[in-house]
């Protein structure tokens, strides 16, 4: 099984409407990374999450770490044309400063957003 | 700022044939990593660095290797190129002070590469 899971695996939605992604994890999060990919481009970083009950917004965006940190949502609030893309979530699954970068991927949710 | 720069974008390499990715970092961050994304697939760990001289294997460090002789770049090599790495590579980097201290992960545009 994934260490690090992510639904849904796509999700198509009308503009206007709000959306959620989860991401789940089988391990405790030290940390939890969220980006952006758009088709054939790089990864653009979103939030990361370290607390658990940890919530940040940006824009229309907020994720949230659970309390017993082992799992995030990324919310998206009246969604936009602009926010169609692949979204990835990543883990830090280990305590110790060396292991910050040395992430766990999800297999990324694709969104479609239709005007 | 440029941030993190990899090259080249695009390369087709036949079976056996060797080749060097680039990446360079200006933001003067001690932590680099090469990872590869696969179709339908997150990214999986190649190898990454904390420092300049140092290097460790990730999670799927089979036909590569790496370097950081400086700061500012980590090229990853493959010696024997095989269908199996046909894949996107991509380069990232943190400026990592202690565990508190944000610790955003900057990522390269990517590097598409097909073996042949």
């Amino acid at each position: 099984s994934q260490e690090l899971e992510q639904s849904p695996q796509s999700l198509i939605v009308q503009e206007g409407k709000n959306l959620t992604i989860n991401c789940t994890s089988s391990k405790t999060l030290y940390g939890l990374y969220w980006y952006k990919q758009k088709y054939g481009e790089g990864l653009i970083f979103l939030m990361m999450l370290q607390k658990g009950g940890e919530e940040k917004s940006h824009e229309k965006i907020t994720a949230k770490l659970d309390e017993k940190k082992q799992q995030s949502s990324l919310h998206i609030t009246a969604s936009q044309p602009s926010h169609a893309g692949i979204y990835l979530c990543g883990a830090v699954h280990n305590a110790g400063g060396t292991s910050y970068g040395k992430l766990t991927f999800g297999q990324g949710t694709i969104l479609t957003v239709h005007p | 700022n440029a941030g993190v720069t990899q090259t080249p974008k695009f390369r087709i390499l036949k079976i056996g044939q060797s080749m060097t990715l680039q990446c360079t970092q200006d933001m003067n961050h001690n932590y680099m990593y090469w990872y590869r994304q696969d179709p339908g697939m997150g990214l999986k760990l190649i190898y990454y660095s904390v420092g300049a001289g140092i290097t460790d294997k990730g999670e799927v460090p089979n036909g590569y290797n790496v370097s950081r002789s400086t700061t500012e770049d980590f090229p990853l090599r493959l010696e024997l190129a095989a269908p199996s790495q046909t894949s996107v590579y991509f380069c990232a980097s943190l400026r990592f002070l202690h565990v508190s201290s944000g610790n955003t992960i900057y990522f390269g545009e990517g590097s598409w590469l097909t073996v042949v």
